[in-house]
């Protein structure tokens, strides 16, 4: 089966721009997470999605970041301004359903605010 | 706040079993033990999972204790690929079910 698909694999901004960020989830996948991971930490949850409703967004900055999972499938994240501290890879996951599926991560997306 | 607590850093003889600890002291009856391993510039991968009975599959191996404080993965011949940072998570399966990382341990396999 095709992996999670994530795009742009990098991306470089200055602060205060904004950017945006694509997940494709594995096909019949109906729970989307993501992720930000600091470099030299582990990944932080920033929302959950279960099919194309929020299940959990208490970690997400709301004044700057946002999410949506239009049709249940695609997804995008949105930073908007950017700031340093957002430089970070963030990962894309999606898991069959809620309960014990494992998740199945993307490789990431690299952002670098100047 | 991560549940778990991991030694930040092991070396293992390629060729030989990595035996990786994780200690969740504060763990609850419906909560399970996931292991995800992540490799340099790649997402974490799944490994394996369990709720109280030991668990193999074809990448390791899981012991978990009795008391199910803690957990040991094995793998059982390591190679130097197997060189990554290894999360160990416990998560619910009802409830508030999200997966929280901690820092993990890094494992160097060495030649």
């Amino acid at each position: 089966e095709a992996g999670v698909a994530q795009s742009p694999r990098y991306k470089i901004i200055e602060k205060r721009q904004s950017v945006a960020f694509w997940c494709n989830p594995i096909s019949g996948h109906a729970t989307l997470y993501w992720y930000q991971q600091i470099l030299g930490q582990g990944p932080k949850l920033l929302i959950q999605f279960q099919n194309n409703g929020v299940v959990d967004d208490s970690q997400l900055p709301k004044d700057r970041f946002s999410a949506e999972r239009l049709k249940g499938v695609d997804s995008t994240l949105k930073i908007q301004p950017a700031k340093l501290e957002d430089s970070a890879v963030y990962l894309c996951a999606s898991s069959l359903r809620e309960g014990n599926s494992p998740l199945h991560f993307g490789n990431g997306t690299r952002l670098t605010v100047t | 706040d991560a549940k778990t607590t991991q030694p930040p850093s092991m070396d293992c003889a390629e060729g030989r079993a990595a035996n990786l600890p994780c200690n969740h002291s504060t763990i609850s009856g419906n909560e399970y033990v996931y292991w995800y391993r992540q490799i340099h510039s790649q997402g974490p991968q799944y490994i394996i999972h369990g709720l109280k009975n030991n668990e193999t599959n074809e990448m390791a191996s899981l012991i978990i204790t009795e008391d199910r404080k803690s957990s040991t993965l094995i793998l059982p011949h390591a190679t130097l690929r197997d060189t990554a940072v290894y999360y160990c998570i416990v998560r619910a399966t009802s409830g508030t079910y999200k997966y929280i990382f901690g820092t993990g341990t890094r494992l160097k396999v060495l030649a």
